[in-house]
């Protein structure tokens, strides 16, 4: 049964910094993994997709990558804002195409 | 291009009623995957349909059950309601060519209170 794990659970930076999200899987067979942001009470906006034979993926001021072989990946933002603060989820899509999420980190971004 | 769409965002219920939720997938897309989020929990996947038929299903009990229709849009139902169903019901939509590298879109999602 594949197990995602996101690390830290919240994180709270000044205005300006750039951060490191952490998330790992316990079942290295996946097809894809996909990072999502979510705001209060709504729902999930996609992020980057990267496929299980990419290294990394770039937009903007993000930048995930995925390491399938220690079944890790990281979410980099860069020069962070306080529009940026809001839940980040990671989810990896298995065998059977249903994707399995973390409980999310929790980043504040304090002006 | 309208994006995936939900209905109704908020509703209230009480214990041992049924509620129907309803989902319009993204343009393009003729698969509707349905996740049940738990307050401070990521999102558990519930089921999948495509060309109208259940093809996946999370270990969820029977009282949860669906339906997709031949526009591509979806039904949720939850029968015999539980305190424990009070979560943010998301629908994500995808086509069912990219089944495997495709990406999920998600909707606002309805908020489902049992009292």
């Amino acid at each position: 049964k594949q197990e995602v794990t996101q690390i830290p659970a919240a994180l709270s930076v000044p205005e300006g910094e750039n951060l490191v999200l952490n998330c790992s899987f316990t079942d290295s067979a996946i097809y894809n993994l996909q990072w999502f942001r979510q705001d209060p009470g709504k729902g999930l906006t996609s992020l980057l997709l990267i496929q299980s034979s990419q290294r990394e993926q770039t937009s903007g001021r993000l930048n995930a990558s995925l390491d399938k072989s220690s079944g890790r990946s990281t979410l980099y933002i860069a020069a962070s804002q306080p529009g940026d603060s809001a839940t980040y989820l990671c989810a990896v899509r298995g065998s059977n195409y249903k994707l399995t999420f973390g409980k999310g980190t929790l980043l504040t971004v304090n002006p | 291009d309208a994006g995936v769409t939900q209905s109704p965002t908020h509703l209230i219920k009480t214990r041992g009623q049924q509620v129907t939720l309803r989902c319009s997938p993204k343009s393009g897309h003729d698969t509707v995957s349905w996740y049940q989020q738990a307050l401070g929990q990521g999102p558990q996947f519930i089921f999948q349909y495509y060309e109208e038929e259940e093809r996946q299903r999370g270990n969820f009990p029977d009282r949860f059950s669906g339906h997709q229709f031949p526009n591509y849009s979806s039904e949720l139902n939850v029968n015999a309601l539980l305190l424990g169903d009070s979560a943010l019901y998301l629908c994500a939509s995808s086509s069912y060519s990219f089944s495997n590298t495709g990406e999920l879109f998600f909707g606002e999602g309805s908020r489902l209170t049992v009292l």
